[in-house]
């Protein structure tokens, strides 16, 4: 069976400190992988993807992830987090079949606490 | 201009009634989809279209129906409408087979 699994809820982090979500999936196929971040009232926005090539992958306000395919995971990372972090934070897979679908994880919700 | 815009952003209404959300993408994309996000924050697919074809259908009531006039819109709409919808609806849309989806901002959907 294919999923998604964030094992944490709810992350509550001091402001600069270091911070990562967890993901990870289980598939018997080849897979794309997302983190989508979701600020109060708004819609998804995408914040990194991994589609193939280098298995870390970057986003433009400071957020890492690592695609490990031995461990099926694609942790999110940030060394320093700030006060405008705070957000809804879902990863999502795409699995290579052919079939357009995102399937996302159940969100992690980050608190940066000032 | 907004990429993805759905409308109405906020809907209340009563039980039994029908009502339909809207949704435009101008982003040139050939699939557009339909998610439910409820309480707990947990996104579901519902539907996808690709050139105004339906390619997805997950296990969703029929009280649900997607309209795809063209491939820029895919509309929502929801007959005899029940307590347990109420829930932000998102459309998004997609070109690439990757999945990478852009999404609308939401239509909250209250049922009372």
């Amino acid at each position: 069976a294919q999923s998604v699994t964030q094992l944490d809820s709810q992350v509550p982090v001091f402001e600069e400190a270091p911070v990562e979500l967890r993901c990870n999936y289980s598939s018997s196929v080849s897979v794309y992988l997302f983190w989508y971040v979701q600020y109060p009232n708004q819609g998804l926005q995408l914040l990194l993807k991994y589609l193939s090539g280098s298995t870390l992958v970057e986003s433009i306000n400071g957020f890492e992830a690592e695609f490990n395919k031995s461990q099926t995971s694609f942790h999110l990372r940030k060394p320093s987090v700030h006060i405008s972090d705070t957000a809804e934070y879902f990863c999502a897979v795409s699995f290579k079949t052919g079939a357009n679908n995102l399937f996302f994880g159940t969100g992690t919700r980050l608190t940066v606490i000032p | 201009d907004t990429a993805v815009s759905q409308t109405p952003k906020y809907l209340v209404t009563q039980m039994g009634n029908d009502k339909s959300i809207k949704c435009e993408q101008n982003l040139g994309h050939d699939t557009m989809y339909w998610y439910k996000q409820d309480s707990k924050k947990f996104l579901k697919i519902m539907f996808s279209y690709n050139n105004k074809e339906l390619i997805i259908n997950e296990t969703v009531p029929n009280r649900f129906s997607p309209k795809s006039p063209d491939k820029a819109h895919l509309n929502l709409h929801i007959n005899s409408l029940e307590l347990g919808d109420s829930a932000v609806y998102f459309c998004a849309s997609s070109q690439e087979v990757s999945g990478e989806l852009f999404f609308g901002e939401g239509s909250r959907l209250t049922v009372l």
